[in-house]
């Protein structure tokens, strides 16, 4: 299997903060990227870490942490239209993308 | 978990000729792949959906007979680009749906392959 994990699904309250981890293991690596994608459609892109630490981008962030193979989605102030599937992806050395099954997020009223 | 390969994983090619990418699933049954084009940093732009054994359905804007999709068997589409030129240089990625999965929404992603006409 692929050596990229990250939890199958979780459950979270709207106007909460939630976050989905993901790690990995790999000897060559360019960059982890995080997907938003809803349900029959392509996925939308939603950051890239290359360097270690917290990158924000308005209610979304995303961290790094190369020595730990550990990078997480940060999802704040949730709406309802966040419920979707939550991909990660690490480049390796290669520049190939390997992905993460997926994080599926349910936000309840 | 359900693996999804492409081959060749990076192609170089000259203007005019024709390249094709290969698309299986390696343990497990997909009727439907999915072809998606990605630039740098940004979205994966869905191309076409791939059917076994039915004629593909592609996005609006997308060239039918530039990039020809063929689903011949249950775990292999191929998507073909035609007569390449230095625009088509991108990286292309598909996806499978696993028939048996719990989820039979939920898509496999391949590794991608880069492709750069010159």
């Amino acid at each position: 299997g692929q050596n990229i994990d990250q939890p199958t699904e979780m459950t979270a309250t709207e106007g909460a903060i939630v976050q989905i981890n993901c790690t990995y293991q790999t000897s060559g690596f360019n960059g982890l990227f995080w997907y938003q994608q809803h349900a029959g459609e392509a996925p939308t892109f939603l950051s890239y870490n290359v360097l270690d630490g917290l990158e924000e981008k308005g209610r979304f962030s995303s961290f790094l942490s190369r020595s730990k193979g550990y990078s997480y989605l940060l999802l704040k102030e949730l709406q309802m239209k966040d419920s979707a599937s939550y991909l990660c992806a690490y480049m390796d050395s290669n520049y190939q993308l390997i992905w993460g099954a997926g994080t599926k997020l349910i936000i309840k009223p | 978990g359900a693996v999804v390969s492409q081959h060749p994983s990076r192609v170089i090619c000259k203007s005019g000729t024709s390249v094709k990418i290969e698309c299986r699933s390696l343990d497990f049954q997909a009727t439907t792949m999915f072809w998606y084009r990605q630039f740098p940093k940004k979205s994966l732009m869905l191309m076409a959906t791939s059917n076994e054994g039915s004629k593909a359905t592609y996005e609006q804007g997308v060239e039918k007979d530039k990039f020809l999709i063929n689903h011949a068997s249950l775990t292999l589409s191929t998507l073909t680009v035609t007569s390449a030129h230095p625009e088509d240089s991108s990286f292309y990625i598909c996806s499978a749906r696993d028939l048996a999965g719990v989820d039979l929404e939920t898509q496999y992603f391949g590794p991608g392959t880069r492709l750069l006409v010159l």
